[in-house]
Order: structure tokens, then sequence, then C-alpha cells
């Protein structure tokens, strides 16, 4: 149980195009999920936290126009990169929380690597 | 706001010896969650083992164990027989027992580990 996917696991995109991955739970329902962006052999950098039915909440320096995040479902949540550039080139991860647990604990999905040309 | 420090960028073991990972923390809450994460080569974050801040006892998991002391606020990490599939990059991670956005997990920077014959 508790397994969380994400599509595309890897994405090449033009310079000036958006980009859309999602962030699906596949057996709970997540009411909350987190996007992360991980740069090589860095740590997991927490983007923002997509709340079901409601805004998402970015973290400091993180650009809300920039990265779009909907979480329309109790199983989906998407992270639109707009009008990617190289610099956004990086990997991915979402997680989510199975509120019906008592653990604690995220549930990772196996990432998507963006490179932006 | 929390931190957690990993001070080992890198460490090796050699294929069935034990090795300890390092992890301290800062925070001023009394209840709470450690986690530790294993991030292989794919990129998947797999969780290892968990500590709740209240239990006494530390957690194990098969090879895995924690040395968990709350006072010194550190978590390490005891892995035994080490295996060569145990290679990855070990994430210590807290987080809050409290709910909302506060649920997100507060990352170290990492411990790379090496397994050799």
């Amino acid at each position: 149980g508790a397994v969380v996917s994400q599509h595309p696991s890897r994405v090449i995109c033009k310079s000036g195009t958006s980009v859309k991955i999602e962030c699906r739970s596949l057996d709970f329902q997540a009411t909350t999920m987190f996007w992360y962006r991980q740069f090589p052999k860095k740590s997991l950098m927490l983007m923002a936290t997509s709340n079901e039915g409601s805004k998402a909440t970015y973290e400091q320096g993180v650009e809300k126009d920039k990265f779009l995040i909907n979480h329309a479902s109790l199983t989906l949540s998407t992270l639109t990169v707009t009008s990617a550039h190289p610099e956004d080139s990086s990997f991915y991860i979402c997680s989510a929380r199975d509120p019906s647990r008592t653990s604690g604990e995220q549930f990772f999905g196996p990432g998507t690597r963006l490179t932006v040309l | 706001a929390q931190t957690v420090t990993q001070s080992q960028p890198e460490m090796s073991v050699q294929e069935a010896e034990t090795v300890t990972l390092s992890c301290t923390y800062d925070t001023s809450e009394s209840d709470y969650y450690l986690f530790w994460y294993k991030q292989p080569p794919s990129r998947q974050m797999i969780l290892v083992i968990r500590q709740e801040a209240y239990k006494q006892q530390n957690a194990t998991e098969n090879r895995f164990s924690v040395n968990f002391q709350k006072a010194a606020k550190s978590f390490s990490l005891k892995i035994s027989d080490s295996q060569l599939g145990d290679a990855a990059m070990y994430f210590c991670a807290y987080r809050s027992r409290s709910t909302g956005t506060a649920s997100k997990l507060t990352f170290g920077t990492g411990t790379r580990l090496q397994v050799t014959l």
C-alpha cells in the first residue's frame, strides 16, 4: 500500500514552453502532497505544499507564478513549470501523506527529470 | 524553525561490517517524528526507519536500528551486516507531529554510503 506515481519520468522541452508533471496517490487519498526539487548530489528542497481544494503554500523564494500547483482531487496534484528555462532543469519529486496512517511518514513518487534545452 | 544536520558527507563500509550514520537536529518541540530515508541510484526515496519522539525505545527494522537520544537531539542510524544494496544516499528527516503545513519534512544534507567488497 501507499504507492505514489509520477508522470512523466523524464521530459525534455524547449526553452519557453510549459511542462506539466502529475503526482498521483494510487491506493490512498492524499489531502496533502508536497513538491520537492533536487539538484545533483544535493538534498531535497521543498518547493510547496499542495492542499486538496485550496491554494498551495509556497516556500520562501519559490515563484508561485512560475511553478503552478493544482490539487484538484484527493489523488492528483500537478506541478506546471511555466515558460521553462535551462535553469529550471532539475529532478522534481512529489510526496504524499496518507491521513489514515498515524505513522507520520510521507510516501514519495519516483521523480521526474526535467531537461530544458 | 527546525534544522537537521548530517555531518558526514560520505561514509564507506566493507560488506558484512557495521556502519553508523550521524544525524542531529534542532527543535523546540517535544513531540515529533524522525526518519531515515534511503535514495539509491534510481533516486526513489525509500523509508528505512522511523522514530516517534515520545517513544523511548529505539526503533529497529531488521539490520537497521537507530540510537535516539532526545535530550542530545541526536538520531543516528546503524546498519549491521552491510550489503552491496545498502549503497545509497541516506537522508535524516524531521517532522513535527502537528498537522497542516507543519507536517512538512525537514531534510538533512545527506550522507553518501559506499559499500566495498
